[in-house]
């Protein structure tokens, strides 16, 4: 069984461009999180979502950064336009919806983001 | 509000040797505790957790005990071999928080020399 993927594995852009991050999550998994990790901070809740529908989004840090989840399936974070202290490792992470709560978080590598 | 401190890395043992990492917390109520792994080139990776008071998480040879009266999760492993050598994060769950939000420390990268 495939686990959680993200694309791409590292991207280097400039300041001002904007850069989209795709995750897919494990099959039947309708719960997706992401998360970040600015070098040397811990890593940060962003967001989660329950199949297409965003259920905390309190991490998000400001308005440059979108994520969506058409469908129900893969999720999308685009960050536009891009700043200096975006750069950082950002993490999907999947879990099945159980009786009483939450099954186990997978989490898929991470993918680099330097902005210059 | 609510935090996880752990040790600084990296943490440089020789085979065999006794691992601890030492983390703590700050959290309202009974938070839910967690050590996740993650190996090079993987994702992060539950390793063992704790929902209460005094339980003792383990798996894979490591232990830690949920201490509320320090308000501790330290990891330990009695015999550390090369290919535990991974970063370990320690994560909580604030008590009533949503079940994916979780609050990690900064990380305690653990090599292994043979």
């Amino acid at each position: 069984e495939a686990g959680v993927t993200q694309f791409p594995s590292h991207s280097v852009i400039e300041k001002g461009q904007t850069v989209t991050l795709r995750c897919d999550p494990i099959s039947g998994h309708d719960n997706l999180y992401w998360y970040r990790r600015v070098m040397g901070k811990e890593i940060k809740f962003l967001l989660h979502f329950v199949k297409e529908s965003k259920q905390d989004e309190s991490g998000m840090p400001n308005n440059r950064f979108l994520a969506e989840r058409t469908g129900g399936t893969y999720s999308t974070l685009k960050v536009q336009p891009a700043e200096l202290e975006d750069s950082g490792v950002y993490f999907c992470a999947s879990s099945q919806v159980v009786k009483g709560g939450t099954g186990e978080l997978f989490f898929g590598e991470g993918s680099r983001l330097t902005v210059l | 509000g609510n935090s996880v401190t752990q040790m600084e890395g990296p943490v440089t043992l020789s085979e065999e040797a006794f691992l601890t990492i030492n983390c703590t917390y700050t959290a309202t109520g009974y938070p839910s505790l967690f050590w996740y792994v993650q190996y090079p080139g993987e994702g992060l990776q539950l390793l063992l957790k704790a929902t209460k008071a005094d339980d003792k998480g383990s798996n894979k040879g490591f232990e830690a005990t949920y201490r509320k009266e320090t308000t501790s999760f330290h990891l330990e492993k009695g015999s550390v071999q090369v290919s535990d050598s991974a970063v370990y994060f320690c994560a909580l769950i604030r008590y009533g928080g949503s079940q994916g939000n979780l609050i990690f420390g900064k990380g305690t990268k653990l090599s292994v020399k043979p």
